[in-house]
């Protein structure tokens, strides 16, 4: 099946660091990847939309010059948490939808990053 | 855009007996409602899906059922066991919803041995 790899797994860092989180689809191209940030007992919030090859698409509310996004290939969609605050420490998880046959209609998510913000 | 509801927030039930899981949606043009289970600190994991010109679909334990006019559909899970704890989140997509999903805001499952 359809295979997104994330890493790293976990990280911790100081306050006023950034912290790049990688994304990747194993087995499949992703034309659309997807970011989300989960508080703990919350729901999935997405965060933003990257397609390959152009600008992501921020959801209301999410700062798009502290979250940047680059999907520079279809299997690698990148997230930069710039400027880390305590505030910034949250479960990210990304997901990928495919280019074609059933990873095209599913989104298959990745294990997601623990960021600790000291 | 879309909005999705999902109750109950938590449900705990006897090990053997049903849970039953519900969600709506608003936008009528939706057509796909996918079922995620997540586990503590794991990814969610596609359980079950249906789309809108099914009602119904069953997979062994699990079963989704879907009402377009109403616009609602149902996770059932018969004869719970413990590793069946975990939250479940509902979705829906459609063509106004470009390529996103919107997700409910999960149910904790408890089972209870």
């Amino acid at each position: 099946g359809a295979v997104v790899s994330q890493h790293p797994s976990r990280v911790i860092c100081k306050s006023g660091t950034s912290v790049k989180i990688e994304c990747r689809s194993l087995d499949f191209q992703a034309t659309t990847m997807f970011w989300y940030r989960q508080f703990p007992k919350q729901s999935l919030m997405l965060m933003a939309t990257s397609n390959e090859g152009s600008k992501a698409t921020y959801e209301q509310g999410v700062e798009k010059d502290k979250f940047l996004i680059n999907h520079a290939s279809l299997t690698l969609s990148t997230l930069t948490v710039t400027s880390a605050h305590p505030e910034d420490s949250s479960f990210y998880i990304c997901s990928a939808r495919g280019v074609s046959g059933v990873s095209y209609n599913e989104q298959f998510f990745g294990p997601g990053t623990r960021l600790t913000v000291l | 855009g879309e909005n999705v509801e999902q109750h109950p927030s938590t449900l705990s039930v006897q090990e053997g007996d049903s849970a039953v899981i519900k969600c709506t949606y608003s936008d009528s043009a939706s057509n796909y409602f996918p079922w995620y289970k997540q586990e503590l600190g794991k990814r969610p994991q596609l359980i079950i899906d249906i789309r809108s010109n099914v009602g119904e679909k069953k997979d062994q334990r699990i079963a989704v059922t879907l009402n377009k006019t109403a616009k609602h559909f149902s996770l059932h899970i018969t004869e719970t066991q413990p590793e069946d704890s975990a939250v479940y989140f509902c979705a829906a997509r459609g063509p106004n919803t470009g390529n996103q999903f919107y997700f409910g805001t999960g149910t904790s499952l408890t089972v209870i041995p």
